[in-house]
């Protein structure tokens, strides 16, 4: 496996929290995606990362924001979380555009 | 933005026996295609992908087929075994670093 870990792997939380997950690379690529995974929706994309500091929007990225200030950890925080955040949380990364992307183990938020 | 549909939701097939996995696409300037195999409680992992400027490719027992006109590519797994078994999700992506997942396909292989 890609040497990718998230921490915490499992996190229930209460609404209205702040809750940051961690994504950690050992691998030195430059993309870091953060997905959710959810039934019937399969993945989808909420933020990436192309470089330090260098982060652009996803498909569903209202509620969340994200940061990278060292190449080998990429952020993601829900400022205040809702029920409807409660979801698999998987990291991602690639070395290019359109590579490989390589995925982190999961985070299971649950949001009562 | 694009939108993947995949059939079926879930497939059991007999141990031995071929599977097909269909994903269509709207948007025809998508030209990046992969395909992940998730295993119970871990991320997905790339089995194949595809490009537009190549219309099959081949690894072993899995293969993919693209057809541009059509806005369709399918995974074809052969001979397939036990551990075959998994949810499969394929992708799109038209540019850059944005990807568009199916809803997956969980398939049981029946020994």
């Amino acid at each position: 496996d890609a040497g990718i870990t998230q921490s915490p792997r499992h996190k229930v939380t209460e609404t209205g929290t702040p809750v940051t997950l961690r994504c950690h690379q050992t691998e030195n690529h430059r993309y870091m995606y953060w997905y959710r995974q959810d039934p019937g929706h399969g993945l989808r994309l909420i933020h990436y990362s192309y470089g330090v500091k260098d982060t652009d929007k996803g498909e569903v990225s209202d509620g969340y924001s994200v940061s990278r200030s060292k190449t080998e950890d990429f952020l993601l925080t829900l400022e205040s979380a809702t029920s409807s955040q409660t979801s698999v949380y998987f990291c991602a990364i690639s070395e290019g555009v359109q590579e490989t992307q390589y995925f982190g183990p999961g985070t299971r938020l649950l949001v009562l | 933005g694009e939108n993947v549909e995949q059939h079926p939701s879930t497939l059991s097939v007999q141990e031995g026996d071929s599977a097909v996995i269909k994903c269509t696409y709207s948007d025809s300037a998508s030209n990046y295609f992969p395909w992940y195999k998730q295993e119970l409680g871990k991320g997905p992992q790339l089995i194949i992908d595809i490009r537009s400027n190549v219309g099959e490719k081949k690894d072993q027992r899995i293969a993919v087929t693209l057809n541009k006109t059509a806005k369709h590519f399918s995974l074809h797994i052969t001979e397939t075994q036990p551990e075959d078994s998994a949810v499969y999700f394929c992708a799109a992506s038209i540019t850059g670093n944005q990807f568009y997942f199916g809803t997956g396909t969980s398939l049981t292989v029946i020994p």
